[in-house]
């Protein structure tokens, strides 16, 4: 069985760019939700995407979107990046809405300058 | 507002000195209360989903307890290896389903 897999590992981006981060989910799991990680801090939830469509979104701006696509994989795009969007991106996959459990991947670390 | 708060900030035992570790929640109704070990720079790691006031798991030398108000993660005869951060959350029925509350984590460093 394959776990929640993320790329890139690292990337290194300047202020006022975009960025594209992507999740593959665990095999059989069709509900992605992405967090971000500030260091020393604990996952703040951004979205849940379940069969390609957003089911809820927490308190981050609209410059953050994402996708779900057929096979369930996820992408997670942030426009006009800020110094303070550096951080630990991470994917957490369940086999559904009533599932409780999240399984994350390792996680993207993003470094905005 | 639901809330998610651990103690201590960092917890530092010798190998075998067993320790627990705090886990206070607020949530207006209790999904479940999930607990994470994290290494550095890497994606937290599944141990434990509690559900209602009274219920305990146990993996290894982990177990997992919960009550109304707060959870413990008790660790007995700690081995370096179970040097991490702890991560606890919870998952409330107000409000989207995937929304994990997290706290900021207990690091444990456990010396041989």
């Amino acid at each position: 069985e394959t776990g929640v897999t993320q790329s890139p590992t690292h990337l290194i981006k300047t202020r006022g760019q975009q960025v594209t981060l992507r999740c593959s989910s665990q095999s059989g799991h069709n509900t992605v939700s992405w967090y971000q990680q500030a260091l020393g801090q604990g996952p703040q939830f951004i979205f849940q995407y379940y069969r390609e469509e957003e089911n809820g979104r927490g308190n981050f701006p609209p410059r953050f979107s994402g996708l779900q696509f057929p096979n369930y994989s996820s992408e997670l795009n942030v426009n006009a990046l800020e110094l303070d969007d550096s951080a630990l991106y991470l994917c957490a996959s369940s086999l559904g809405l009533a599932e409780r459990e999240q399984y994350f991947g390792p996680g993207t670390r993003l470094t905005v300058t | 507002e639901d809330q998610v708060t651990q103690s201590p900030e960092a917890l530092r035992l010798q190998e075998g000195e067993s320790s627990s570790l705090n886990c206070s929640y607020t949530v207006s109704g209790l999904r479940g209360l999930f607990w994470y070990r994290q290494d550095p720079g890497k994606g937290p790691e599944f141990l434990f989903t509690l559900y209602s006031a009274g219920e305990e798991k146990e993996k290894e030398r982990l177990k997992a307890t919960l009550t109304k108000k707060e959870s413990f993660l008790h660790i007995t005869a700690p081995k370096p290896e179970d040097s991490a951060t702890y991560l606890c959350a919870v998952q409330g029925y107000g409000g989207s389903q995937g929304n994990l509350i997290f706290g900021k984590g207990t690091k444990l460093s456990v010396k041989p």
